[in-house]
């Protein structure tokens, strides 16, 4: 069974650090890129970044870039969002999701997602 | 900047069909965007229903399906049942790597 579990969230001053997980199981995590899609509160859902399997390639969404840092380390089968300059905007629940490729890309599996709130 | 665009809200009754649309502001949906279909129920993460324009995901009965109308990506229901009701999201690929959701599309059966 294919599982994503997220971890590190929570209440952060603006301009503030936090790092968030993912640990997977379930599948061969180093051939799934992976992604961070977030929701704030009473709004729709919004892709932010992606990392290939290896590791090598990485993308970002605009609202995020510069700010955000997507890593995975593929031996402990764990993907990273090191957050940084948190605005109040960037409130929400935070989802990780296999991204797969099947005569194109989608969202496979979704984590439960883990609530970061930006606030003084 | 690409805005996805889908309705707001509808509304079905319950064994109608609905059919909901993702359009691009600027531009036609094309398979090469790769439209997807996520359903999300309040407090849960979302769903995946349908990939790569019409192929229904591991589970999701056959009363989903996707194609391409017109301009637009499109999911229609058939039958629609009660636990349908929920918020559904396309996502578009837009190439080097970016995907842009929906704004989503509320549905109720009643």
């Amino acid at each position: 069974e294919v599982q994503l579990l997220e971890s590190g969230g929570g209440l952060v001053q603006p301009g503030g650090s936090l790092r968030l997980s993912c640990a997977a199981s379930g599948f061969t995590f180093s051939t799934y890129a992976m992604s961070w899609v977030r929701q704030a509160p009473g709004k729709g859902l919004e892709w932010f970044s992606s990392i290939s399997g290896s590791g090598d390639n990485t993308d970002y969404a605009d609202s995020v870039k510069g700010r955000f840092t997507i890593s995975r380390d593929n031996s402990k089968n764990t993907v990273y969002l090191q957050m940084n300059s948190l605005r109040a905007d960037d409130t929400a629940v935070y989802y990780c999701a296999s991204r797969a490729y099947r005569n194109g890309w989608f969202f496979d599996y979704w984590g439960q997602g883990t609530l970061v709130t930006v606030s003084s | 900047q690409t805005v996805v665009t889908q309705e707001p809200s509808f509304s079905v009754s319950p064994g109608g069909t609905v059919t909901l649309t993702c359009g691009l502001s600027s531009g036609s949906v094309s398979t090469s965007n790769y439209p997807s279909w996520y359903q999300q129920t309040p407090g849960q993460p979302p769903r995946t229903l349908i990939y790569s324009t019409n192929t229904r995901s591991s589970g999701v009965p056959d009363r989903f399906s996707g194609s391409i109308l017109g301009n637009k990506a499109a999911l229609t229901i058939t039958g629609a049942q009660a636990d349908d009701e929920s918020d559904y999201y396309c996502v578009l690929y837009m190439g080097s790597g970016i995907s842009v959701f929906g704004g989503g599309t509320k549905l109720t059966v009643l």
